[in-house]
């Protein structure tokens, strides 16, 4: 069965600091898509990257980074020089295709101090 | 483009009571996925529709229910609410299904009293 494992459950840093948030998957499936959503106080969730089981290049997006590695089968997440407008619950997710079920990881909530 | 818009945003509900909660999928989106968050469970998955079809459905009891209509907008119905059914409840689109894109709405609130 598939699983999202996010160990961090909060992280507290201080602004302009950069910091990693894990997210460790598990699935039988070779074929299988990963994804990071943000959850600001509002409680909308916003989508912030996407990523299927053949693309392992690592991508960058401003200050987000991400790093994909299948071998470890995880999808850290960083944030370069975070930013106070960056605290919010970051959650990691992995969907294995059409018609199945898209599991959430239990989310990691960050706080970035002014 | 308009996003994912839920109506109510709040609701208050007794216990045994049921509730109707509707998704307005983002335009030319053709899935609509319903997940349940609470503080305790996290978010779950509750079902898909696509094409007016439920494609998927995750381990939820028969009281939890959906529909998809012909324009892809969606409404889900809990029957005989108990307290444990408070939570907030997300809608997701997507133009094919959740290995896509998925785009969520603000949400729900739901309390059972």
């Amino acid at each position: 069965a598939q699983k999202v494992t996010q160990a961090q459950t909060e992280i507290s840093v201080v602004e302009k600091e950069d910091v990693t948030l894990d997210c460790v998957y598990e699935t039988r499936d070779t074929t299988y898509y990963l994804f990071w959503y943000k959850q600001p106080p509002s409680g909308e969730l916003v989508f912030l990257i996407r990523r299927n089981s053949f693309d392992e290049q690592n991508e960058i997006s401003g200050r987000y980074s991400w790093n994909f590695q299948k071998s470890t089968s995880s999808f850290n997440f960083t944030i370069t020089a975070s930013q106070v407008v960056d605290s919010a619950v970051y959650f990691c997710a992995l969907s294995e295709g059409y018609g199945q079920n898209f599991v959430f990881g239990p989310g990691t909530r960050l706080s970035v101090l002014p | 483009k308009a996003g994912v818009t839920q109506t109510p945003r709040y609701l208050i509900k007794t216990r045994g009571q049921q509730v109707t909660l509707s998704c307005s999928p983002i335009s030319g989106h053709r899935s609509v996925s319903w997940y349940q968050q609470t503080p305790g469970q996290g978010l779950q998955f509750l079902f898909e529709y696509f094409s007016e079809t439920q494609r998927n459905k995750g381990n939820f009891p028969g009281r939890f229910s959906g529909r998809q209509f012909s324009n892809s907008r969606s409404e889900m119905n809990v029957s005989t609410l108990e307290l444990g059914d408070s939570a907030l409840y997300l809608c997701a689109s997507s133009l094919s299904g959740n290995t896509d894109t998925q785009y969520f709405g603000p949400g729900t609130r739901l309390t059972v009293l």
